[in-house]
């Protein structure tokens, strides 16, 4: 099993360009999220996705869409990149969105984001 | 509002050496509380899950308790190794379906020999 994984792994973009980061996971989970992680602050949720075909907005949606038109695959777009969006995205998986002790997530390697 | 503070922010000790992190939280209600490690240029990887009845849980050299009363946590790391070097993440849920986990900054742990 390789678990969550992320593509890429490192991107530079500049300010108002456009692109999609890539999550996958192979543990046949419902749930999947996107967060970013800034320096000296905690992992904020971006968006998530309960099951296949719903999603919803989290903490820091702006600039932000994202799209689970399979159940294994959830994906995250930034149609118009700016500088505040550099950031580290770690997308995560869970068997369900509720936050019982056993519905624990998982986290993939995380892709480094670098807008100029 | 529903906070995670930890402390120290950072924390160097040497290799072999015993230490523990702190983790004081407002969430209300709240259902469990987690500790993450996170090792640098890594994602996130769960160490113990503590629903708000269990008072300690450990995972090898790794043991967490939790006060529900105080609304405080400690995760306890015995005879450190070089391996432990690594942000150590508190993590809240509040007891509401679908709520967004709440993370707390981290603390970084270096372990030197």
């Amino acid at each position: 099993n390789a678990g969550v994984t992320q593509t890429p792994k490192f991107q530079v973009l500049k300010t108002g360009q456009s692109m999609t980061l890539q999550c996958a996971q192979d543990m046949n989970h419902n749930s999947m999220y996107w967060y970013r992680q800034d320096p000296g602050m905690g992992l904020r949720l971006i968006y998530y996705s309960a099951s296949e075909g719903t999603t919803d907005k989290g903490e820091v949606p702006d600039g932000y869409n994202v799209s689970r038109l399979k159940k294994q695959n959830f994906l995250l777009g930034l149609e118009s990149a700016a500088p505040s969006q550099t950031s580290v995205y770690f997308c995560a998986s869970s068997s369900s969105i509720a936050g019982g002790t056993g519905n624990e997530q998982f986290f993939g390697p995380g892709t480094r984001l670098t807008v100029l | 509002k529903n906070q995670v503070e930890q402390s120290p922010q950072s924390l160097i000790i040497l290799e072999g050496k015993n230490c523990t992190l702190q983790c004081n939280y407002t969430v209300s209600p709240f259902s469990n509380l987690r500790w993450y490690k996170q090792d640098t240029g890594r994602g996130p990887v769960s160490l113990t899950i503590m629903t708000f009845s269990e008072n300690t849980k450990s995972n090898g050299r790794y043991t967490a308790t939790l006060d529900a009363d105080t609304k405080q946590s400690s995760l306890h790391i015995t005879a450190s190794q070089l391996s432990d070097s690594a942000s150590y993440i508190c993590v809240v849920s509040p007891n509401q379906a679908g709520t967004a986990l709440i993370f707390g900054k981290g603390t970084t742990l270096s372990v030197s020999s």
